[in-house]
């Protein structure tokens, strides 16, 4: 059974640098695209980027400017950081495994508020 | 970039069907995903490539796709079928993947 649990801090700066990790258990991380995506709160799901094992990566044109992925096969970890963060980068932060075109497993979300 | 519109609500009575529809240019040339999210929960993929269906979720969720609508169709709707749902396209712009606007099913 595939599992994916994100991590990091719930709390961030305005300006600093947001940093997530997603854990991967049940399944390799060399195969499929591994995501990101977010929802502010009472708001819909918003796709950040993605990253293949051969370090490939995607990222959405709205956020390329600040976002980077890494991936540690090691560890089966992938990871997201997104720079210059404001109050508009408060959600939910979602990891979720991708087939290519769709999103099969999600992790359970966390919440980053970006606050002074 | 490629746009999904979808109802803010939808209402139906125990038992009966509920359509949600997801409109986009040509829809029907695409592949549409469609998601289930409960309040607090992650978002779970019950529809796949228009109408399949990952295992695990019941045969009452199928889905359909002609022109520029797709719907997601939940027969004999249970109270848990209460969520929001969301439609999602992979699409070969700048912005691959796109969500629509979700839909809030209110089981009556």
């Amino acid at each position: 059974q595939v599992q994916l649990h994100e991590s990091g801090p719930g709390l961030v700066r305005p300006s600093e640098t947001l940093s997530l990790t997603c854990t991967v258990s049940g399944d390799s991380i060399t195969t499929y695209y591994w995501n990101w995506i977010r929802q502010p709160a009472g708001k819909g799901l918003e796709w950040i980027g993605r990253m293949y094992s051969t370090g490939t990566t995607d990222y959405s044109p709205s956020l390329q400017s600040r976002v980077s992925m890494s991936l540690d096969t090691s560890k089966k970890q992938f990871s997201l950081r997104l720079s210059s963060v404001t109050a508009a980068d408060t959600a939910v932060y979602y990891c979720a495994r991708g087939p290519s075109a769709l999103f099969d497993h999600w992790g359970q979300g966390t919440l980053v508020t970006v606050s002074s | 970039s490629y746009v999904l519109t979808q109802p803010p609500s939808v209402s139906v009575a125990p038992g009966q069907t509920a359509r949600i529809t997801c409109g986009g240019d040509k829809i029907r040339s695409k592949s549409v995903h469609w998601y289930q999210q409960k309040p607090g929960q992650a978002p779970v993929l019950v529809v796949y490539d228009d109408g399949d269906r990952p295992s695990g979720v019941p045969e009452r969720f199928s889905g359909s796709s002609s022109g520029n609508t797709a719907t997601l169709i939940i027969s004999r709707v249970e109270d848990g079928d209460e969520a929001d749902y969301y439609c999602q396209v992979w699409d070969s712009g700048s912005d691959p993947y796109v969500f629509g606007t979700g839909t809030k099913v209110t089981v009556l």
